[in-house]
């Protein structure tokens, strides 16, 4: 059972170049989510999906987008790299939308736009 | 919004000792406290989790306690081990309808042998 796969896992990035990253699970979990992580402060939410379709903002969504195609997959994509997109994102996804269901995170893509 | 404080930021015990972080949150209809363990490299692992029907939980050596009305939960490790050196973060679920969470900045736990 994989979980949640996260790709790539480093990217070097030039400032103004897109990429996108990548999120998998294999637990038909309806809830997705994205976090950045940077030192000193903590896991902050970028966007989160309920289900095949949907989508919404979380606490830092600017610069990023999202779509939910599939119950599977939740790429988030960087339209014109920031350095201070430079951090490291982390997936996440739980069995429903409710509140209190626990959330399985992925290993995280190292990002570092130069 | 949710509000997460934790602390402390930095916590060195001998191995063997007990070892307690606390967080407060803000929101006092959130019902849901999550503690994530993450190990260099890796991404957060839930280690236990707390729910405010209830005032504490046990799981082996990991235990959490929650005091609603003073708005503050706290993770307790005892007969620490090496392997329990890692990042603990304490969460709390937004009332915003939806599993979202916010969380505490983390505390970086060294247990040394």
């Amino acid at each position: 059972n994989a979980g949640v796969t996260q790709t790539p896992k480093f990217q070097v990035l030039k400032t103004g170049q897109s990429m996108t990253l990548q999120c998998a699970q294999d637990m038909n979990h309806e809830y997705m989510s994205w976090y950045r992580q940077d030192p000193g402060m903590g896991l902050r939410l970028i966007h989160y999906s309920v289900g095949a379709g949907i989508t919404d903002q979380g606490e830092v969504p600017n610069g990023y987008n999202v779509s939910r195609s599939t119950t599977e997959d939740f790429p988030l994509r960087l339209l014109s790299a920031a350095p201070s997109q430079t951090s490291v994102y982390f997936c996440a996804s739980s069995y429903t939308a409710d509140h209190n269901q626990p959330q399985h995170f992925g290993d995280g893509t190292r990002l570092s736009i130069l | 919004g949710e509000n997460v404080e934790q602390h402390p930021s930095t916590l060195s015990v001998q191995e063997g000792d007990s070892a307690v972080i606390k967080c407060t949150y803000s929101d006092s209809a959130s019902n849901y406290f999550p503690w994530y363990k993450q190990e260099l490299g890796k991404g957060p692992q839930l280690i236990i989790d707390i729910r405010s029907n209830v005032g504490e939980k046990k799981d082996q050596r990991i235990a959490v306690t929650l005091n609603k009305t003073a708005k503050h939960f706290s993770l307790h490790i005892t007969e620490t081990q090496p392997e329990d050196s890692a990042v603990y973060f304490c969460a709390a679920n937004r009332n915003s309808g939806y599993s979202t969470l916010t969380f505490g900045k983390g505390t970086m736990l060294l247990v040394s042998p």
